[in-house]
């Protein structure tokens, strides 16, 4: 049974490009949270997306936006990145929006 | 802003002794929970206690919790070397939901064999 996964594990971008991380949810879970964590910090919450739509959204900017699909699976976009964007990016996935949380090993995303 | 604090920020020990860490937090909650990150990887959820229960056992972990303090506390007893990790404590934000967990920046507990 495979639990959460993203793609790619490692990404290279430049100031003001875009980019697109992926995330598969474990199986039989419908709901995903993005979390992003600077380096020596704590996972901030991103936006969490249920029924392809998103349910709940922390402090980030409009630069950060989503998706997810008919099968739970799911995105995160962000344009125009900033030096400050660089960090690991965690996907996690449950069962409805109130059950603990499965975590993937993230996409470590490194701007220059 | 981050809701939880943990307390030390690094810990290191001798395989066998016990490592016990605490986190602090704000608001009122209706459960705390704990997940441990080994290096590189992604969190492990290790265990929620809801804000009725003062305790929670799970293997070699402990779990406590103090609504009037605002705190709880993990205690790893018998720790191993595998047990090197960084450990955080997580609330959640809106109405008890657990997609949305505010972290705290978490304890690095090194094992030494």
């Amino acid at each position: 049974d495979a639990g959460v996964t993203q793609s790619p594990t490692h990404l290279i971008k430049t100031r003001g490009q875009q980019v697109t991380l992926r995330c598969s949810p474990k199986s039989g879970h419908d709901t995903v949270s993005w979390y992003q964590q600077a380096l020596g910090q704590g996972p901030q919450f991103i936006f969490q997306y249920y029924e392809e739509e998103e349910r709940q959204r922390g402090n980030f900017p409009d630069r950060f936006s989503g998706h997810q699909f008919p099968n739970y699976s799911s995105e995160l976009n962000v344009n125009a990145l900033l030096l400050g964007d660089s960090a690991l990016y965690l996907c996690a996935s449950s069962f409805r929006e109130n059950q603990p949380q499965h975590f993937g090993d993230g996409t470590r995303l490194s701007i220059l | 802003s981050q809701q939880g604090e943990e307390d030390p920020q690094a810990l290191s020990i001798q395989e066998g002794e016990n490592a016990t860490m605490n986190c602090s937090y704000k608001t009122s909650i209706n459960n705390l929970q704990w997940y441990r990150q080994n290096s590189g990887r992604g969190l492990v959820h290790l265990i929620l206690i809801r804000s009725n229960e003062r305790e929670k056992h799970s293997g070699r972990l402990r779990v406590t919790l103090d609504t009037s303090k605002k705190s709880s506390s993990l205690l790893i007893t018998a720790s191993r070397a595998a047990d090197t990790a960084s450990y955080f404590c997580a609330t959640p934000n809106y109405g008890g939901s657990q997609g949305n967990l505010i972290f705290g920046k978490g304890t690095k507990l090194s094992v030494k064999p």
